[in-house]
């Protein structure tokens, strides 16, 4: 299976700019997504195949990569965006996801 | 709109078997395929099998020989039954909207909670 890893935590204030990483244990191509998941709910579709915006989703979240590196950015980040981010690659199978990296108020 | 509900137990006994209904709405189950992905408590996410438009399966070979999808195209409900339940399978269970290779899953259900535990 494919590992997607991401770093487990990251820590930042509003009005940064915080950078998110993925790394496929393989090439994905472009097929990797990123989700938003606050507690207590569904996961939400934030990117599809690595750099696409969402419908409704706020210009301040993008991301690009391909192959097995990955980038999604917020910026600036706001205090609603406090939540983990789930990377998801889609290019092979079975479809699996990073482990999340969870982002923390400074 | 699209919408996707899950409902089942939220307790099942160990070495039992896990019964959970999607019932979606918003869209048809001949048009757009729908995916089960489980989560355990604190834990990353884990798909575990998708029922296809044309009402084929496929499962992730860590579940395979536990898990069944089905589905009622009349009810627009599908159907995901695990047998052999242990405390590990205690998680989330989400139904999300599949539109197949490629693609991301667009819409989720809001998640149901089971707990293996006697």
């Amino acid at each position: 299976d494919t590992v997607l890893t991401q770093s487990p935590a990251l820590a930042v204030s509003p009005g940064e700019r915080v950078t998110i990483s993925c790394r496929a244990s393989e090439s994905v191509s472009t097929l990797m997504h990123w989700y938003q998941q606050k507690p207590g709910q569904q996961p939400k579709l934030l990117i599809y195949k690595a750099s696409n915006l969402a419908s409704g989703v706020p210009a301040r979240f993008s991301g690009s990569g391909s192959g097995t590196d990955f980038t999604f950015t917020i910026d600036p980040v706001e205090a609603d965006d406090i939540a983990t981010y789930y990377c998801h690659q889609s290019w092979n199978s079975p479809r699996t996801f990073g482990g999340g990296t969870k982002l923390e108020l400074k | 709109q699209v919408q996707l509900k899950e409902s089942g137990p939220g307790l099942v006994q160990p070495s039992q078997t896990l019964s959970l209904t999607c019932t979606v709405s918003g869209f048809s189950l001949t048009s757009y395929h729908v995916s089960w992905v489980r989560q355990p408590p604190g834990k990353g996410l884990e798909w575990m099998g998708v029922i296809w438009t044309g009402g084929s399966t496929a499962y992730n070979s860590l579940l395979k020989s536990r898990l069944s999808i089905s589905r009622d195209i009349s009810k627009s409900q599908v159907f995901l039954k695990m047998n052999s339940l242990q405390t590990e399978d205690t998680a989330t269970y989400y139904c999300a909207r599949d539109r197949g290779f490629g693609v991301p899953f667009d819409y989720w259900g809001q998640g149901v909670m089971v707990t293996v535990s006697s």
